[in-house]
């Protein structure tokens, strides 16, 4: 079955305590993406990936990393989580960067 | 001023009514448009790609209007289970690097 898949789907940690949140994509896009949601804000792009390799930032990076080092795999690593980062991230993915993205179930995080 | 636009509603209608929402988008060299759709706390999920000459899928139609910057979403027959949030998205512009830009949100409710 094609998909995404992010994990966990639910942390509820610490400030300060680094995080990865994973995301694997079974259908060889080479387009990846993490957004994080919160009410009245909508969805907002924190970063995206053209490729291998090759990542860049969204509208709000300020405070997360990300990696491409596969095709597959498109982790979002938080170094020192602070509380303004709970929120509802969602990974996705598209065969190319013009086409409808397919989007994980949703990681719900919590900082205190 | 964000990238696309779209009213909050919420647009409450009854079952079998005809609604319709529009969107704007701000950046005139945005290539691809869409509509998602999302439930209360799941992930988006692509309703229809939005073209030049509009397109239709049984009971939704998306139009696309460059010269004006807007995009719209024709529901008819209107049922139960299409109360969710319609996300409207633009992407593709080079000059905002392809990031994907999502609209807040519209929310519909549909009642007996």
């Amino acid at each position: 079955e094609a998909q995404v898949t992010q994990n966990p789907r639910y942390l509820i940690t610490v400030t300060g305590k680094k995080l990865t949140v994973t995301c694997s994509q079974n259908m060889n896009h080479e387009y990846m993406s993490w957004y994080r949601q919160d009410p009245g804000l909508g969805l907002r792009q924190i970063y995206y990936s053209m490729n291998v390799e090759a990542t860049d930032k969204g509208d709000v990076p300020e405070g997360y990393k990300v990696s491409r080092k596969e095709k597959r795999n498109f982790p979002l690593i938080l170094e020192s989580p602070s509380p303004n980062q709970t929120s509802l991230y969602f990974c996705a993915s598209s065969l190319y960067v013009r086409q409808p993205q397919h989007f994980g179930d949703g990681t719900r995080l919590s900082i205190l | 001023r964000k990238e696309v636009e779209q009213d909050p509603g919420p647009f409450n209608v009854p079952e079998g009514a005809t609604v319709a929402f529009n969107c704007t988008y701000s950046n005139s060299a945005s290539q691809s448009f869409f509509w998602y759709r999302q439930d209360c706390r799941k992930e988006p999920k692509l309703l229809m790609s939005v073209y030049s000459s509009g397109n239709e899928d049984g009971r939704f139609t998306a139009q696309l209007n460059r010269a004006s910057q807007y995009i719209s979403l024709l529901i008819r027959d209107s049922k139960l289970s299409d109360s969710a949030t319609y996300l409207c998205v633009s992407s593709g512009a080079v000059n905002s690097g392809y990031a994907l830009n999502f609209g807040k949100g519209t929310s519909l409710l549909v009642t007996p």
